[in-house]
């Protein structure tokens, strides 16, 4: 089955640039969409179709992919993107939705 | 905007069957523009995608599940549902349910339900 390997952690200080991969085969040719967790919440889509936003999230989020690899990036991280972020794609030789372990933000 | 929740009992005895509901309000659940999707996280883990339903009845499972579960709509009370049998202590999570757009992104989410498996 299709696998998406992400770090576990990630830290940032405020101000600067965060930058969360999510590795799998030829993810490239996939569409990756990314989320944002915070404690007690349901996830929040950030990301969809790998680079696009929905309405509402700022532009300092961002997404990119290359053959093996999906990239978020938070610029001018605030204290408030704390939070767990998961990738995730859709396999379509099987129909099968997979997400990654995921990576916990931590604003330092 | 599409509102989802989730309902159903909270506490599941091990080898039962969990079943839960998510309302749909916002929207109709005989749209073609949306996947009814189920997902579940463990305490303090991640995400797990467990199945999903389009208006047409196509139905996607998660192989992990597959033996075990079941998702279905009901376009009269615009909802859809999950069961899940014999279950144990492992099975105790939040459950969310989500739709998916037309490239599988989930855009919109329940508030999710605590079920623990527990005698």
């Amino acid at each position: 089955s299709y696998v998406l390997t992400q770090p576990p952690s990630v830290s940032v200080a405020p101000g600067k640039t965060a930058t969360i991969t999510c590795g799998g085969h030829n993810i490239g040719s996939k569409s990756v969409h990314w989320y944002q967790q915070k404690p007690g919440q349901a996830p929040v889509l950030v990301i969809y179709f790998d680079r696009d936003r929905p309405s509402g999230i700022p532009e300092r989020f961002s997404g990119s992919t290359s053959v093996n690899m999906a990239t978020l990036t938070i610029t001018r991280v605030e204290a408030g993107d704390e939070a767990d972020y998961f990738c995730q794609v859709w396999d379509g030789s099987t129909g099968y939705r997979v997400f990654g372990g995921g990576t916990k933000l931590t604003v330092l | 905007q599409l509102h989802l929740q989730e309902s159903g009992p909270g506490l599941v005895k091990p080898s039962e069957t969990l079943a839960l509901t998510c309302t749909v309000s916002g929207g109709s659940i005989n749209s073609s523009s949306y996947y009814w999707a189920w997902v579940r996280q463990p305490p303090g883990k991640g995400l797990e995608w467990m199945a999903s339903i389009y208006y047409s009845g196509s139905i996607s499972y998660n192989p992990s599940l597959k033996s075990r579960i079941t998702i279905s709509t009901d376009t009269s009370k615009s909802q859809y549902s999950l069961k899940l049998s014999s279950v144990t202590a492992a099975d105790t999570a939040i459950y969310f349910c989500a739709t998916e757009g037309t490239y599988f992104d989930m855009r919109n989410w329940g508030q999710g339900t605590l079920v623990t498996v527990s005698s």
